[in-house]
């Protein structure tokens, strides 16, 4: 059974500081994906990785991949209040009969602080 | 371009009650993808379709769970006999790819919130 497990399950940033947030996966994948939440809304789909050593960035975030170690990273340039969300990954199992479903983590609830 | 529409926003029900809830994909889009997400956690898999048929159902917890897209579009999750422990946010996602051979980005719908009582 595939498991997915994001760490820290809980953030507090300062505004302007720098963070990471891992993603660990258990079995062999190359489909990840990341996906931001706001309270009581549903999921925005930030990036999707395909590949070993994919990195996609947009403004302030950054995602990585690394197949081999079954990691993902999220990484936090300079925050601002308006990344204060909770963040998933998903991985999407690439064979046998799972295609398609994605596994989640238990998401990284991000505060960003003045 | 629309996005995935869900209905009703919410639902409050009884114990024992029948509901149906219904996700609207987007226009073209043959995957379909149906969540549950508790508080505080994760959304967690149920059901997948491709095109009319269910290609993936290894999510669904009971046979008290059932879910139909009888022409390839909109889809309706009915659960039978509602339980306490079913009350959670339902989330339908679709993608325009779907399958083995590439990726399927899922764009996920506002969800529909089940309170059963």
């Amino acid at each position: 059974e595939l498991k997915v497990e994001q760490n820290p399950l809980f953030l507090s940033m300062q505004e302007g500081k720098n963070y990471t947030i891992y993603c660990n996966y258990s079995t062999t994948s190359d489909r990840l994906y990341w996906y931001r939440q706001d309270p009581g809304k549903s999921l925005e789909s930030l990036f999707v990785l395909l590949s070993n050593g994919a990195v996609k960035q947009e403004g302030r975030l950054m995602a990585s991949l690394d197949t081999k170690a079954r990691l993902s990273t999220l990484h936090i340039t300079a925050a601002v209040h308006d990344l204060s969300a909770t963040y998933f990954c998903a991985v999407e199992e690439a064979g046998g009969t799972s295609y398609g479903k994605l596994t989640f983590g238990q998401g990284t609830i991000l505060t960003v602080h003045p | 371009g629309a996005g995935v529409s869900q209905t009703p926003s919410n639902k409050v029900t009884e114990k024992g009650k029948y509901v149906e809830l219904r996700c609207d994909p987007i226009s073209g889009h043959t995957a379909l993808y149906w969540y549950r997400q508790s508080l505080g956690q994760g959304p967690e898999f149920l059901i997948y379709f491709q095109g009319t048929g269910a290609a993936d159902d290894s999510g669904l917890p009971n046979d008290r769970f059932f879910a139909v897209r009888p022409e390839g579009s909109v889809s309706t999750l009915k659960i039978q006999r509602t339980e306490r422990g079913d009350s959670a946010v339902y989330l339908c996602a679709s993608s325009s790819t779907g399958g083995r051979l590439t990726y399927n980005e899922q764009f996920f719908g506002p969800g529909t919130r089940l309170t059963v009582l």
